[in-house]
């Protein structure tokens, strides 16, 4: 039983470049968030998807910033282009109902040149 | 003032001692709580989950909520070194929908 899967684990862009990070929840999971974390920061949420829909994406930037949760396949997080500020872990985490504890993917760490 | 806040750190304890994490929230309708284990450069990883007024305890962990004091806490006993880690608490708050609220950490170190 695979946990939380994301890809790629490091990701490198220049700026203006874009950046699309993936994840596939666990098996039985239909909910997914996305949160980002800054160095020696806490983890900031940014969207939460369930299968075709976005739920709440109340802390995602109003620019740039894209996420989608499709029928098939894995939800996206699309980074348009991209400046020196985005470089952060991007984590996802799945669950099996809102009222249970996250799952968390080991993250991609986006890095902005 | 923040929605989900932990006592300042970091905690250094020895080994074998009882390390005690704490963390507040501001919402009282708050239903569930998690605590987080998160080492350097990984992902957070839950430890402890409660839902009711009260001690909880699995192994050496165990967390401690009131709900009245708007208060949870997570004990460590018998610390071990490889305990450290920054521990995350996490709320999930009436206010913020169907998501966790994290606190910003608090990073333990437990020295041999």
């Amino acid at each position: 039983n695979a946990g939380v899967m994301q890809n790629p684990r490091h990701l490198v862009r220049r700026r203006g470049q874009e950046a699309r990070l993936r994840c596939s929840p666990m098996k039985g999971h239909s909910h997914v968030y996305w949160y980002r974390q800054l160095p020696e920061e806490g983890l900031k949420f940014m969207v939460y998807l369930q299968k075709e829909n976005i739920i709440d994406e109340s802390g995602m930037p109003k620019e740039r910033f894209s996420a989608e949760f499709p029928k098939e396949g894995p939800s996206i997080l699309r980074i348009q282009q991209v400046v020196r500020g985005d470089s952060a872990a991007y984590f996802c985490a799945s669950s099996p109902d809102w009222a249970y504890g996250y799952t968390f993917g080991s993250g991609t760490r986006l890095t902005v040149v | 003032q923040k929605e989900v806040e932990q006592n300042s750190g970091p905690l250094s304890v020895p080994e074998g001692a009882i390390a005690s994490l704490n963390c507040t929230y501001s919402d009282r309708v708050s239903q569930s709580f998690f605590w987080y284990r998160q080492y350097s450069g990984k992902s957070p990883e839950l430890i402890m989950s409660i839902y009711s007024n009260g001690d909880k305890e699995d192994g050496r962990f165990t967390a401690q909520l009131n709900k009245a004091s708007q208060y949870v806490s997570l004990l460590i006993r018998d610390s071990q070194p490889s305990d450290s880690a920054t521990y995350l608490c996490a709320v999930n708050m009436e206010t913020s929908g169907s998501r966790l609220t994290f606190g910003e950490g608090t990073q333990l170190t437990v020295n041999p």
